[in-house]
C-alpha cells in the first residue's frame, strides 16, 4: 500500500478483555516494529520482525503481549487480559529491511491505535 | 544498553524566537542519530538525521550536528513558526539497539503568534 495502515484506528475495551491490533506495513518492507506510546513515557519499543521472524521481542512488557507476523506482511499485536496500564498509543512501523535501520534509513510509521481500556 | 535523553519539556515560545531541544546518547560503536516530529493529528515523521561525527543534518530550517565527543545531536532553528508546534523525539540506531530506533522521551513544542 501507500503507506504504513493501522486498524483500529481507536479501540475502548474493558479491563480483563482481549484486544487485538493491526498492522499492514508498505509493500516489500521486511522489517515491522511495534512500538507504544504512553503520556510522559515516549516512545517504547515492543518487538521488531524481519520476515516472519521475531530477532527482538525484548520490549514486550509482559507475558500478557504476544505479536505474530505471517506471511511477511501484516502483524497482530495482541493483549490478553487488559489492564488499564494498557491503555496508550500502539505504533507500528516498517522498513526495508532490519539492516538498512542498522544503517541509518528512516522508519515508516502508521498513524497509531489509540487504545482505552476501562 | 543504548538510551537516549531529550531535555525535559514542554518548551512553549514566540514566533520567531530562537529553539533548542538538547538530545544526548549512550551507545557504544557509531550510532546513527534521528530527529523525528509529530504534527497534531498525524504520524511520526523523519526530519533530520546523521549518520557520522561531526555530521549536520538538516531540513525545513531545522539543523542538528552529531557531536560524538559530548554525545548529543541538539535540534536548534534559528526562527520559529506557529506551524512548528509538535511533538519532537531524539532517536538512535546501531550500537546495541542494532536493528531498531532507540527514542528519547519526546519535548512538546508549543509556538504562540
Amino acid at each position: 500500500g501507500a503507506g504504513v495502515s493501522q486498524s483500529p484506528s481507536n479501540k475502548v475495551t474493558e479491563k480483563g478483555k482481549d484486544v487485538e491490533l493491526r498492522c499492514d506495513p508498505i509493500s516489500g518492507h521486511t522489517a515491522l516494529y511495534w512500538y507504544r506510546q504512553s503520556l510522559g513515557q515516549g516512545l517504547e519499543f515492543l518487538i521488531y520482525f524481519q520476515g516472519n521472524s521475531a530477532p527482538d521481542k525484548s520490549g514486550l512488557p509482559s507475558d500478557r503481549f504476544s505479536a505474530e507476523r505471517t506471511g511477511g506482511s501484516v502483524s497482530t499485536l495482541t493483549i490478553q487480559r487488559t489492564q488499564q496500564e494498557d491503555s496508550a498509543v500502539y505504533l507500528c512501523a516498517s522498513s526495508l529491511a532490519y539492516w538498512t535501520v542498522w544503517q541509518g534509513e528512516k522508519l515508516f510509521f502508521g498513524s497509531g491505535t489509540q487504545l482505552s481500556v476501562l | 544498553g543504548d538510551s537516549v535523553t531529550q531535555m525535559e519539556g514542554p518548551v512553549t515560545l514566540s514566533e520567531e524566537a530562537c529553539l533548542t531541544i538538547n538530545c544526548t546518547y549512550t551507545a557504544t560503536g557509531y550510532p546513527s542519530l534521528f530527529w523525528y516530529v509529530q504534527y497534531p493529528g498525524e504520524g511520526l515523521q523523519l526530519l533530520l538525521k546523521a549518520t557520522k561525527a561531526d555530521d549536520k543534518g538538516s531540513n525545513k530550517g531545522f539543523e542538528a550536528t552529531y557531536r560524538k565527543e559530548t554525545t548529543s545531536f541538539h535540534l536548534e532553528k534559528g526562527s520559529v513558526q506557529v506551524s512548528d508546534s509538535a511533538v519532537y523525539f531524539c532517536a538512535l540506531s546501531g550500537g546495541t539497539s542494532y536493528g531498531k530506533l532507540t527514542f528519547g522521551q519526546g519535548t512538546i513544542l508549543t509556538v504562540h503568534p
